[in-house]
């Protein structure tokens, strides 16, 4: 069945490095493609998505492009910050453009010291 | 945005006891609410998705008679743990989606612990 690899944390990075979590999927159809975002504390919240190949999703400075040749969707940003801190669940949909039937990466937690 | 609470966030109790888990919609009717469960270092599992007035669509392997499910009005879904064991112990996750566009609104999860 279809299922999301992200990479296992715990990320550990300072204030301004660059950022990227790796991705993976396996979907025998044409997936949407999803990151959210936990703070501490807090419920998931979406942080962008891709609902077809080629798509770039973006949002508060991160990114992420859908790659159907590589079934990848890495989230990258510039420059972190202290408040990026959170973890990261990678998702795919298997209904077009829904997220109705997510499918959850297991999470990447993200800590950036100042 | 669209806000959504659960009740407890936290709950120990004993094996063999019934929990209920409850999930709000704060500021927004929500059509469709999903629940799910995550284990340490795993994904989020879906275990079924329920919409105000009908009953609910279990996943696979998902026993409905012990984890039930009511979604009584637009802006509240319970999740009962009838005759929990420590193997329920995990963390409870509930959604919501507003029915407008799909997306879904998170609560902030519910830590059951089974002694």
């Amino acid at each position: 069945g279809d299922s999301v690899t992200q990479m296992e944390g715990p990320v550990t990075l300072s204030e301004e490095a660059f950022l990227t979590i790796n991705c993976t999927y396996t979907a025998t159809g044409y997936p949407s493609l999803f990151w959210y975002v936990q703070y501490p504390g807090e419920g998931l919240q979406l942080l962008l998505k891709a609902t077809k190949a080629d798509d770039k999703g973006s949002n508060k400075g991160f990114e992420a492009t859908y790659r159907k040749e590589t079934t990848s969707f890495h989230l990258e940003k510039g420059s972190v910050q202290v408040s990026d801190s959170a973890v990261y669940f990678c998702a795919l949909s298997d209904l077009k453009g829904s997220q109705g039937n997510l499918i959850f990466g297991k999470g990447t937690k993200l800590s950036v010291k100042p | 945005g669209a806000v959504v609470s659960q009740h407890p966030s936290r709950v120990i109790c004993k094996s063999g006891t019934s929990v209920k888990i409850e999930c709000r919609s704060l500021d927004f009717q929500a059509t469709t609410m999903f629940w799910y469960r995550q284990f340490p270092k795993q994904s989020l599992m879906l275990m079924a998705t329920s919409n105000e007035g009908s009953k609910a669509t279990y996943e696979q392997g998902v026993e409905k008679d012990k984890f039930l499910i009511n979604h009584a009005s637009l802006t509240l879904s319970t999740l009962t743990v009838t005759s929990a064991h420590p193997e329920d112990s995990s963390f409870y996750i509930c959604s919501a989606n507003t029915g407008v566009t799909d997306t879904q609104y998170f609560g902030p999860g519910t830590r059951l612990t089974v002694l």
